[in-house]
């Protein structure tokens, strides 16, 4: 079993629709990021949180909302879908205080297309 | 704007050759930098590192150079092997600890049998 686990792996919705993307993670990492991946633009930082009660937004955090439900996992919500969120979206882990784990460990990814 | 680059969307080469993937950034911050590898349908890999105290890690068949001063740095995978043949980040941060990775576009790998 992976890791970090993502659900959907694929999502087709409609415009207007409220989506989440669910991640959990087995790696006990406190760090859990979202990202999304466009073609040429390479992987854009959404939100990540250091811990529980700790939420940050990245570079892209417009039209997106997260959820850290448990250390274990972090939701990430399109409240009103809108055409340009078709991407591929990745949650990620590290754990540089804890296990040591600095690098980002990622999961499969959630494919979404807005129509 | 983005600060890590890399300005080649794609590279073929010769399977036994030496692959060259370079990556430019522009924050004179960043000090730890990283080499994702992602293959299709599957989320992107950790596969090596740099801090900017050093200026070349290896790792069996991958080391990475790191030019500061000209804020360039080099993925080179030697020998190159057909099952290397994936999309490649690089990414950098301004600390081991930091809470933000920046990635760049990727580079598409072939290696031709």
């Amino acid at each position: 079993d992976a890791d970090v686990t993502q659900t959907p792996r694929n999502r087709i919705t409609k415009t207007g629709k409220r989506i989440m993307l669910e991640c959990s993670q087995t790696k006990g990492h406190d760090r859990m990021y979202w990202y999304r991946q466009d073609p040429g633009l390479g992987l854009r930082l959404i939100y990540y949180s250091f811990d529980v009660k700790d939420i940050n937004k990245g570079e892209i955090s417009d039209g997106y909302s997260v959820s850290r439900q448990a250390q274990a996992k972090f939701s990430l919500s399109l409240e009103s879908a809108i055409p340009n969120q078709t991407a591929l979206y990745f949650c990620a882990t590290s754990d540089p205080a804890g296990t040591g784990d600095w690098e980002l460990f990622f999961g499969e990814g959630s494919r979404l297309t807005v129509l | 704007d983005q600060q890590v680059k890399q300005n080649s969307p794609s590279l073929s080469v010769q399977e036994g050759r030496i692959s060259i993937l370079n990556c430019d950034y522009t924050n004179s911050m960043f000090d730890y930098f990283l080499w994702y590898k992602k293959y299709p349908a599957e989320g992107p890999t950790f596969l090596i590192s740099i801090s900017s105290i050093k200026d070349k890690n290896e790792d069996g068949r991958f080391t990475v150079f790191l030019n500061k001063s000209a804020k360039h740095l080099s993925l080179h995978i030697v020998p190159s092997q057909p099952g290397d043949s994936a999309v490649y980040f690089c990414a950098a941060s301004a600390s081991r600890t930091g809470n933000q990775f920046y990635f760049g576009t990727g580079t598409s790998l072939t290696v031709i049998p």
